[in-house]
């Protein structure tokens, strides 16, 4: 089973922070990553698929990068709304297996 | 609007049965896999499995096979999650979610998502 690595898993950053969170993959999973948000008390929502597609109706501070095994989600300038819970997320088909990171818990300074 | 509204929330004693509903609107549900997702309090999201509503293939977890049975009713767009015998460590959130039209590479993540079924499990 490809296994999923999430750093950091918590950070504190200000207001206007640029903050970025990595996904790393235990095999090469080609661009096959997708990112969600979890707000306090709500269910998740898909910000990104496919490593770098921002899903319709995100806000553009949203982004993702990478292939392989090494994966980044940015937030270009952090707003207070951005709280949340990110989580990385891949598939595997032999067998079908979807498969989350830990989760990184995103705070406001 | 694409649209999963799941049933309420529940509080059961251990050995009891439970069966939670997960109503797509909005889009063709016969055409597209839904899967359900645990949360345990405090903990990461967990997938449990996954169902094709058109013809009910449905796919486990390892960590799930045998402990849930998922299925699914095309005529009144529902899928559920059930269990036989709760235990309190099935205490959780669970989420249903929608996934793609086919269970492969570059169709494989969930949107929208269920607003979430709390199971309680007490004695």
């Amino acid at each position: 089973d490809i296994q999923m690595t999430q750093s950091p898993s918590s950070l504190s950053a200000s207001v206007g922070d640029r903050v970025t969170i990595t996904c790393q993959a235990s095999q090469d999973i080609s661009n096959y990553l997708n990112w969600y948000q979890q707000k306090p008390g709500k269910a998740p929502k898909l910000l990104i698929y496919d490593a770098s597609n921002l899903e319709t109706g995100v806000p553009s501070r949203f982004s993702g990068s990478g292939s392989g095994t090494d994966f980044t989600f940015t937030i270009s300038s952090l707003q207070p709304e951005d709280i949340a819970t990110y989580y990385c997320q891949q598939y595997d088909n032999l067998p079908p297996l979807f498969t989350f990171g830990p989760g990184t818990k995103v705070d406001i300074k | 609007e694409v649209q999963l509204v799941q049933s309420g929330a529940e509080v059961k004693k251990p050995g009891e049965s439970l069966k939670i509903s997960c109503k797509g609107s909005g889009y063709s549900f016969t055409s597209y896999w839904i899967g359900w997702v645990r949360q345990m309090p405090g903990k990461g999201l967990e997938w449990m499995g996954i169902i094709y509503p058109g013809d009910s293939d449905t796919r486990y977890s390892p960590s799930f096979q045998g402990q849930v049975t998922i299925s699914a009713d095309k005529s009144i767009s529902t899928a559920y999650l059930q269990w036989s015998s709760l235990k309190a460590s099935d205490t959780a959130m669970y989420y249903c979610a929608r996934g793609g039209t086919l269970l492969w590479f570059g169709d494989d993540w969930f949107d929208p998502w269920g607003q979430g079924t709390l199971v309680t499990v007490s004695s």
